[in-house]
């Protein structure tokens, strides 16, 4: 079974640039998640998805942020224009249910 | 929300010492996952534990839910298991998002 994968592995930007990152999650998993870990600080939640719907958008900081899930399949994340502080790590698991969370190798972002 | 403390926030060990590394938790969870980030940055999952004791090779991990506690054994270590260790938790009362503890910074030296 593939697990939870993420395109690019690893981005380097200048800011102001947009960045798009990719998720796919592992097949027939409904929930999808995204996290970061930036500037060595713990890792945070970002949202979450339920098939193609947001459940939880709360842990977003601000509107330069938009995920879609399309069709409940795989999940993007732009960051639009992008900042010195957007730096660090974003990650995606997804899982069936309420039960374990698949993480993926997650993404590297750069910003310059 | 949730708050996670984990302990000790660094550890310094020699190759082939044991240690143990806490994580409490101050609600009840349905789900607790142990991690280990390494060097390239990449979360390796160790253990989804939510409740009660697993072994995986020379790791095991045991939960205490109605204590509102984990712990994760690492013995004979090496220097491979340099890194950072973090436990995440998702509350009863809540979506299933996880909470992240701020992680413990593990160094084993040669």
């Amino acid at each position: 079974e593939a697990g939870v994968t993420q395109f690019p592995s690893h981005s380097v930007i200048e800011k102001g640039q947009t960045v798009t990152l990719r998720c796919d999650p592992i097949s027939g998993h409904d929930n999808l998640y995204w996290y970061r870990r930036v500037m060595g600080k713990e890792i945070k939640f970002l949202l979450h998805f339920v098939k193609e719907s947001k459940q939880d958008e709360s842990g977003m900081p601000n509107n330069r942020f938009l995920a879609e899930r399309t069709g409940g399949t795989y999940s993007t994340l732009k960051v639009q224009p992008a900042e010195l502080e957007d730096s660090g790590v974003y990650f995606c698991a997804s899982s069936q249910g309420l039960a374990r969370q698949y993480f993926g190798p997650g993404t590297r972002l750069t910003v310059t | 929300g949730i708050q996670v403390e984990q302990s000790p926030p660094d550890l310094i060990l020699q190759e082939g010492a044991n240690s143990t590394l806490r994580c409490n938790f101050s609600d009840s969870v349905n789900n607790l996952q142990w991690f280990h980030q390494n060097p390239w940055g990449q979360l390796i999952n160790l253990f989804y534990i939510p409740s009660g004791t697993k072994q995986n090779g020379r790791l095991s991990a045991t939960t205490v839910a109605t204590e509102r506690y984990s712990l994760l054994y690492i013995s004979s270590s090496q220097t491979t298991d340099s890194g950072v260790y973090f436990c995440a938790v998702a509350a009863n009362s809540g979506y299933s998002t996880l909470t992240f503890g701020k992680g413990t910074m593990l160094l084993v030296s040669p």
